[in-house]
C-alpha cells in the first residue's frame, strides 16, 4: 500500500491566478500520476510526473496550464495556472502499487478547487 | 474512449443485489474496479487480467468478457457501507481510462 498526502485539501481562488498543488508518498514510486475529477464526473488523467524528465501530458492537457514538478522519488506538485471558473474540480495525486504482479492505484485524498 | 457504465445510478435497500456493467468500445485487457465514497479518494476493488476471470472480495465478484469487451461487478446482499460511486477503469493501472461511473445508494 502507500500513504500519499495531498496539500492544500481545499481552496477558493480569483480567476486568473495560479495554484500548487503538493503530493508527498510514503516511500519512494518511479510514477506518479495527476487526475481531475471535475463536479459529479469520472476521473481523467492529466499527466504522469516522471523524475528525471519532463512529465507526459496526455491528450487535452498542456504543461503551460498544468505545469509538473517531480524532484525526488517521493514529492510532487501541480500547477493549475491562469484559473478560471472550468477549473474547479478535485486534483487526485496518485501511485501505482504492484500486488500480485498487478498494479492497483492508490489516491490522495484530493485536492478541491474552487475558482470564482 | 471511456467505457461506458449502467445503470448510471442505483438506489437498493439493505440486503438486496446489484449488478454494475462496464462497456469499452475500444479492446480491454484488463479491467480495474475502483470505489469512492463520497467526499474521499477511490479506494481499489480488484482487478480482471483474462477473459474469462472471475474474482471475489467478501460479497462482492466481478466477471470479465473480453470477447465482449465488458466487465461486471456483482455485489450481493449489500450493507449501507457499499454506497459510493463504482468506477471501471480499462487499461493498465499506470495510463487507466476510467468509466462513466455509477453511483449506488444502500438503504435502509
Amino acid at each position: 500500500s502507500a500513504v500519499i498526502s495531498q496539500k492544500p485539501s481545499r481552496d477558493i481562488c480569483q480567476r486568473g491566478t495560479s495554484l500548487t498543488i503538493q503530493c508527498q508518498v510514503d516511500s519512494q514510486v518511479t510514477m506518479m500520476f495527476w487526475y481531475r475529477q471535475q463536479p459529479g464526473q469520472s476521473l481523467t488523467l492529466i499527466a504522469t510526473a516522471n523524475q528525471g524528465s519532463e512529465a507526459t501530458y496526455e491528450s487535452g492537457f498542456v504543461i503551460d496550464k498544468f505545469p509538473i514538478s517531480r524532484p525526488n522519488l517521493t514529492f510532487s506538485t501541480l500547477t493549475v495556472s491562469n484559473m478560471s471558473p472550468e477549473d474547479s474540480s478535485i486534483y487526485l495525486c496518485s501511485v501505482v502499487v504492484l500486488a500480485g504482479g498487478a498494479g492497483e492505484l492508490f489516491f490522495g485524498e484530493g485536492s478541491r478547487l474552487t475558482v470564482l | 474512449q471511456q467505457p461506458v457504465q449502467s445503470p448510471q445510478a442505483v438506489i437498493l435497500r439493505e440486503g438486496e443485489d446489484a449488478v454494475i456493467n462496464c462497456s469499452s468500445s475500444k479492446a480491454l485487457y484488463s479491467v480495474h474496479w475502483y470505489r469512492q465514497k463520497h467526499g474521499e479518494a477511490p479506494v481499489f476493488l480488484m482487478i480482471l487480467l483474462k477473459g474469462g476471470e472471475q474474482k471475489g472480495h467478501e460479497k462482492i465478484s466481478a466477471s470479465f468478457n473480453e470477447k465482449k469487451q465488458q466487465s461486471s461487478l456483482y455485489l450481493t446482499a449489500s450493507q449501507l457501507s457499499y454506497s459510493g460511486t463504482y468506477f471501471c477503469g480499462a487499461g493498465t493501472a499506470s495510463k487507466l481510462t476510467f468509466g462513466t461511473g455509477t453511483r449506488l445508494q444502500v438503504t435502509l
